[in-house]
């Protein structure tokens, strides 16, 4: 069966320090993997996703993230985090096209000045 | 990108009573889509996939006949939980599919917070 696991409940990092969100996946195959942003009175909201092919992703608002099979990650990387990234990260896993998603616990980020 | 709308976004109701979430999607139009529920500081657990015209398709233990979902059209779903009861309390997620192989993506509601008193 699919899992995914987030290690991490809460970070807390400064404004302008690099981040990165742990993600591990258990799949037969190789999954469809994401990343969600949740913000408060908001619905989630998509970063990126991987599918195949590159396995370094660009997603929005400067996120990207790493797939690695020898390691069953994915994890989320920003540079410099902004104030306004404070949010719960979702990691999620799709067997495929068409499939509903497994989300991990996720991971709640806060920002300090 | 894709807009979902869900209402009501909270909604409390006496135990006992039925409650109706409704869920669109604003600028495209989906066959397929998802209920969700969260529970504090938990992950999203799958409800039910939905396909327009269909009946749902409910994941092991969520009863079919206490959470009625009716996929009208191709942009409205709704999510009625009869008779509900305190530990029906809960924020319950919508997600719209769009595109299709590399193109899939889903689109999520703001979500509704449910509290049965």
């Amino acid at each position: 069966a699919q899992s995914v696991t987030q290690p991490d409940i809460h970070i807390t990092v400064s404004e302008g320090a690099s981040l990165e969100l742990r993600c591990n996946y258990s799949y037969g195959a190789t999954p469809y993997l994401f990343w969600y942003v949740q913000s408060p009175g908001q619905g989630l909201q998509l970063l990126l996703k991987y599918f195949s092919g590159d396995t370094l992703v660009q997603g929005i608002k400067g996120f990207e993230a790493e797939f690695k099979r020898s390691q069953s990650s994915f994890n989320l990387r920003k540079p410099s985090v902004h104030w306004s990234d404070a949010a719960e990260y979702f990691c999620a896993v799709g067997a495929g096209s068409g499939y509903a998603l497994n989300f991990g616990k996720g991971t709640s980020l806060l920002v300090t000045p | 990108g894709a807009v979902v709308s869900q209402h009501p976004s909270r909604v409390i109701c006496k135990s006992g009573t039925s409650v109706k979430i409704e869920c669109r999607s604003l600028d495209f139009q989906a066959t397929t889509m998802f209920w969700y529920r969260q529970f504090p500081k938990k992950s999203l657990m799958l409800m039910a996939t939905s396909n327009e015209g269909s009946k749902a398709t409910y994941e092991q233990g969520v009863e079919k006949d206490k959470f009625l979902i009716n996929h009208a059209s191709l942009t409205l779903s709704t999510l009625t939980v009869t008779s509900a009861h305190p530990e029906d309390s809960s924020f319950y997620i919508c997600s719209f599919r769009r595109g299709a192989g590399v193109a899939d993506t889903q689109y999520f509601g703001p979500g509704t917070r449910l509290t049965v008193l």
